[in-house]
């Protein structure tokens, strides 16, 4: 069965620009969650999105959102982009986000020049 | 911060050699997970285990938790080149909000 799927894997946008990445769970999955990786923070927790609902979100400003469709894909943007955003963003599915196994995608590599 | 810690952050063995990684978490969870990261790559979940399992197995890893000292240890047995890689253990409390230890750099020597 696939995994999850992430699209665009690699993207380069400029300061104050909008990005919005994609991901697909594996199929079945209903709970989707966002991460981001970088160097110095290592990787944080975005938001989780189960049924089409924000069941968590992270400590990070509004510029970053998300949403869930009936379909369970899921898809996040970042509004006004700053050279700090520049990160791998990482997507992950479990079955029902209570306590299953959590499975990621390959990751959206984001460059902000 | 509610960053896990790993111990060692780098770790450099020769093939055939035993890794062992630890974990350390700071909050009461309900399963902690170990996840593999190639350069540049996605993670790849290794191992599930639960609060009330004290140690798991998985081909050639083993995992230990012992939730009263809030730590973990993850070993590979006779590491080979291709388990160079980031090792994470990563925590959640009856969520999918999981919460990262720092990493553990394995580099295995052919």
């Amino acid at each position: 069965k696939a995994g999850v799927t992430q699209t665009p894997r690699y993207l380069i946008k400029t300061r104050g620009q909008q990005v919005t990445l994609s991901c697909s769970p594996i199929s079945g999955h209903r709970s989707v969650s966002w991460y981001q990786q970088t160097p110095g923070q290592g990787l944080q927790f975005l938001f989780e999105y189960f049924s089409e609902t924000q069941r968590n979100k992270g400590n990070f400003p509004g510029r970053f959102s998300g949403r869930q469709f009936s379909n369970s894909r899921s898809e996040m943007n970042v509004s006004t982009l700053e050279l700090g955003d520049s990160a791998l963003y990482l997507c992950a599915s479990s079955l029902d986000g209570g306590g299953n196994t959590i499975y990621f995608g390959e990751g959206s590599w984001l460059t902000v020049v | 911060s509610q960053q896990g810690e790993e111990d060692p952050q780098a770790l450099s063995i020769q093939e055939g050699e035993n890794a062992t990684m630890n974990c350390s978490y700071k909050t009461s969870i309900n399963n902690l997970q170990w996840y593999r990261q190639n350069s540049g790559r996605g993670l790849v979940h290794l191992i599930l285990i639960r609060s009330n399992e004290r140690e798991k197995h998985s081909g050639r890893l083993r995992v230990t938790l012992d939730t009263s000292k809030k730590s973990s240890s993850l070993l590979i047995t006779a590491s080979r080149a291709a388990d160079t890689a980031s090792y994470f253990c990563a925590t959640d409390a009856f969520t999918d909000k999981l919460i990262f230890g720092t990493g553990t750099r394995l580099q295995v020597f052919p």
